[in-house]
Formats: structure tokens, C-alpha cells, sequence
């Protein structure tokens, strides 16, 4: 089975350009998440959908959105980038459909702000 | 919400030798836990789980020990080679959908 496959895996941007990240997930998987890794902070959890629905949202700005779509496939889009936007954008996607299961990750889009 | 953390930022054991990683989440309310092995230029890559309705789990030459009791959670690595040195995260949840990471421990192998 693939699994989680992000792109692109690296980006440069300059302040105030916007930024689409893409993710697709384990075969199956429904849910998919996305969390942001800084050397500062470590993973911080962005948010969660499933079946097309954003479930939960962690406390980033309204500059940071997502969707998802009907295969599963997700998107997370920033807009009007920030020097501390500069992070690794993970996404995982879990089996979850009620009980608990693992996130499996993807190797993330190093997004680099100029 | 939760806070997680882990208790050596670094840690640098000789080849051969067991290796114990050491993780605190704060809410008696999360119910699973998961640890997690980053290598350079990768993802996190699962290694073992457990819930709160055990306390102790083992898989090839990882064991995971969980005491609620104290909202402590560990990483056993026995006979630690090479290519285990990385980074470990403890990610901990009482949502199932949800994650709080540790700050990481950075694991060295010393040949």
C-alpha cells in the first residue's frame, strides 16, 4: 500500500504570496490531518477532516485553511505568508472512524519564507 | 487541551545497550498514546501504541510502559543499533483525532 504522499516537498515563497500544499493519503484512510514542525514549537496539530468535514481546528490564524476533498485528498492553503510561516508541513491520515487509530505521516513540504 | 513533554532533549547510549525514553502528558483524560521515531528529511514514522486500558505492550525490541497514575509514559528499545538514532515523539489524545506531540528526544547510538 502507498503511503502518505505530500507535494510539493519544498517551497520558497516571499512574505505576503499565498501557498497550496497537497496530501494524499493512505488508501482507505478518511481522516487526514495536518500539523506544523518548527524546531521552536515541534508538531503543532492545524487541523483535521473527515469525509470532506473539518472536525477539529487547532489555534493557528485564519490565514491557515484546508479542505478536503471526495477521494480523500486533502489541501491546506496559507495566505498571506509570514517569515514565521517558515515550518515542515506534515499530513497524516488515520484510519479513524470512531475508535483509535495511528497517524501515519507523509514526509512534509518544507516551506521556506523570504 | 494537553500539555506533553519529554524529559532529555538528548540522550546517547552505546550500540548493544538498552535505550529508555521518558514522555509526561498532563490530562488523565487521554486514553491513547503513540510514539514516534523522525529521521532526517522524513516524516515521523509509527513505532508502537497504547491505550489506557493496558499498561504495558511490546513489539520487536520496543516496549511501550504506561503509568496513568502519574500521567507517565515510556520507550524501551532493547539491544538499540544505528539506525535507531533519531528523533522520538510521544503523541498523546483523548479525541482519537487530535495530537499533542512531545518536544522530541534526540537519540545517538554510539558505535
Amino acid at each position: 500500500k502507498a503511503g502518505v504522499t505530500q507535494t510539493p516537498r519544498y517551497l520558497i515563497k516571499t512574505r505576503g504570496q499565498q501557498v497550496t500544499l497537497s496530501c494524499s493519503p493512505i488508501s482507505g484512510h478518511r481522516s487526514v490531518s495536518w500539523y506544523q514542525q518548527t524546531p521552536g514549537q515541534g508538531l503543532q496539530f492545524l487541523f483535521e477532516y473527515f469525509s470532506e468535514t473539518q472536525r477539529n481546528k487547532g489555534n493557528f490564524p485564519g490565514r491557515f485553511s484546508g479542505r478536503q476533498f471526495s477521494n480523500s485528498r486533502s489541501e491546506m492553503n496559507v495566505s498571506t505568508l509570514e517569515l514565521g510561516d517558515s515550518a515542515l508541513y506534515l499530513c497524516a491520515s488515520s484510519s479513524w472512524q470512531g475508535g483509535n487509530s495511528p497517524l501515519h505521516f507523509g514526509n512534509g513540504t518544507r516551506l521556506t519564507v523570504t | 487541551g494537553e500539555s506533553v513533554g519529554l524529559h532529555l532533549p538528548t540522550l546517547s547510549v552505546q550500540e548493544g545497550d538498552n535505550s529508555i525514553i521518558n514522555c509526561a502528558y498532563s490530562n488523565s483524560a487521554s486514553d491513547y498514546f503513540i510514539w514516534y521515531k523522525q529521521e532526517s528529511g522524513k516524516g515521523p514514522q509509527f513505532i508502537i501504541d497504547i491505550r489506557s486500558n493496558m499498561d504495558k505492550r511490546q513489539g520487536q525490541r520496543v516496549t511501550v510502559l504506561l503509568n496513568k497514575t502519574v500521567k507517565h509514559l515510556s520507550l524501551q528499545i532493547a539491544a538499540t543499533q544505528p539506525g535507531d538514532s533519531a528523533v522520538y515523539f510521544c503523541a498523546v489524545t483523548n479525541t482519537g483525532n487530535q495530537f499533542y506531540f512531545g518536544t522530541g528526544t534526540s537519540l545517538t547510538v554510539i558505535p
